[in-house]
């Protein structure tokens, strides 16, 4: 079964950093590109980032753009979202969610995990 | 950046058909070509029920249907049913800076 697992939320304070991991299984990692979407509570959705599945290139929306950094492990199926400086306008669900294809930004996400919350309050 | 603009809210009967518009404020939007729709469901991850403007992922029911009309994408709902109440959202990108974009979302309510 196709599955993606995100970890990592919490609670943080303006000013600080948080890092999410998304484990992945049930297809070969290294071959799609991946990516994070993220809601606000009662908002819509929000593409954050994008990372290629070769050569690593990546991409941001311009709202998190030199504070977020997304990277992979492919040899531990595994997505990460480094989040720095947050701010409160950053509280969100963070969805991790698979390309199906190598690259972007043709294509869709077609596996989506369920989320992990991320609430940036003094 | 971009964005792609959605009727904030839809509603039907069942049996009736819904259609829902999404339209591009760019004019680097490749054609619609690669338009995508995900459903929504509260508290839930969200899933894809249409790419590529018209395709259906396998195991979507044949209920739902994607197509351009008046150059702006549409997805249709055909035969409401209950579990069709969700939070309906079209995907894009923009050409020129290669970001992923996503309408406002569309909240359909089955009446």
């Amino acid at each position: 079964e196709v599955q993606l697992l995100e970890s990592g939320g919490g609670v943080v304070q303006p000013g600080g950093s948080l890092r999410l991991s998304c484990a992945a299984s049930g297809f070969t990692f290294s071959n799609y590109a991946m990516g994070w979407v993220r809601q606000a509570p009662g908002k819509g959705l929000e593409w954050v980032s994008v990372i290629s599945a070769y050569y690593d290139n990546t991409n941001y929306a311009d709202s998190v753009k030199g504070r977020f950094t997304i990277s992979r492990d492919s040899s531990k199926s595994t997505l990460f979202l480094q989040m720095n400086n947050l701010r409160a306008e950053d509280t969100a669900v963070y969805f991790c969610a698979k390309r199906d294809v190598s690259g972007w930004p043709r294509g869709y996400f077609d596996v989506w995990g369920q989320g992990t919350m991320v609430t940036v309050s003094s | 950046q971009s964005a792609l603009t959605q009727p904030p809210s839809a509603s039907g009967s069942p049996g009736q058909s819904v259609t829902i518009s999404c339209t591009g404020t760019s004019s680097d939007v490749d054609d619609y070509k690669f338009v995508s729709w995900y459903q929504q469901h509260p508290g839930k991850a969200p899933k894809v029920i249409i790419y590529e403007l018209n395709k259906r992922p396998s195991g979507v029911p044949d209920r739902f249907s994607g197509s351009r009309s008046d150059n702006r994408p549409s997805l249709t709902v055909s035969g409401l049913q209950a579990e069709d109440e969700a939070d309906y959202y079209c995907s894009s990108y923009t050409d020129s800076n290669r970001f992923i974009i996503f309408g406002g979302g569309t909240r359909l309510t089955v009446l």
